[in-house]
């Protein structure tokens, strides 16, 4: 079984400002891990993923997260935030066979200060 | 592009009553998902469905749900007697199939489903 861990429900960041969502997973198997963001009134649409490779990922929007195994997370930045980056921020795994269901965390909602 | 569409919107119903939640997924996919997200917690996994018929579902998902893919487009969830705490965004997401391999689940708009 799998588990996530989002350590901020609420981040207020000044516009242009750099951001850290952090995220910590919990997994006996090889994962997956994800960022997903749902901005007000919409569904979830996918930032980024890991599966394998490169620790450094890169995503939609200018965002970026690394996969640091010994530490089991997988935080999400961006250097310059924009107002447009309001909105909520998941953070998910899965296991590594594909298709598998998503376990997500408890969200990270960002709020920027013009 | 092509995206997962969900009906309706918004639905409100009586304790007791049954309900369907609809779902389009994208037309190429074969692997389908629903999700919920009560108020103010996280989103979690309710059921996964292939090759007509249900290849995961949690413990969430018990005798009062069902899901369907009653003809080659649709992909439904039924709640047969709703109770007060089944209030919630009802997310469907679909991907592709290949064994092995991961593909994007890719997320409708959501449902929001209010138990009066």
């Amino acid at each position: 079984a799998q588990s996530v861990t989002q350590l901020d429900s609420q981040v207020p960041v000044f516009e242009e400002a750099p951001v850290e969502l952090r995220c910590n997973y919990s997994s006996s198997v090889s994962v997956y891990l994800f960022w997903y963001v749902q901005y007000p009134n919409q569904g979830l649409q996918l930032l980024l993923k890991y599966l394998s490779g490169s620790t450094l990922v890169k995503g939609i929007n200018g965002f970026e997260a690394e996969f640091n195994k010994s530490q089991t997370s997988f935080h999400l930045r961006k250097p310059s935030v924009h107002i447009s980056d309001t909105a909520e921020y998941f953070c998910a795994v899965s296991g590594d066979f594909g298709n598998e269901k998503l376990t997500f965390g408890t969200g990270t909602r960002l709020t920027i200060i013009p | 592009e092509p995206e997962v569409t969900q009906t309706p919107s918004h639905q409100v119903t009586q304790m007791g009553q049954e309900v369907i939640l609809r779902c389009v997924p994208i037309s190429n996919h074969l692997y389908f998902y629903w999700y919920r997200q009560i108020l103010g917690q996280k989103v979690e996994f309710l059921v996964s469905f292939y090759n007509n018929e249900i290849s995961e579902k949690s413990e969430i998902f018990d005798d009062q749900f069902s899901v369907e893919r009653p003809d080659g487009s649709n992909f439904t969830l039924k709640i047969r007697s709703t109770k007060l705490e089944d209030s919630a965004m009802y997310f469907c997401a679909s991907s592709l199939q290949t064994s092995g391999v991961l593909y994007e689940q890719y997320f409708g708009p959501g449902t929001r489903l209010t138990v009066t």
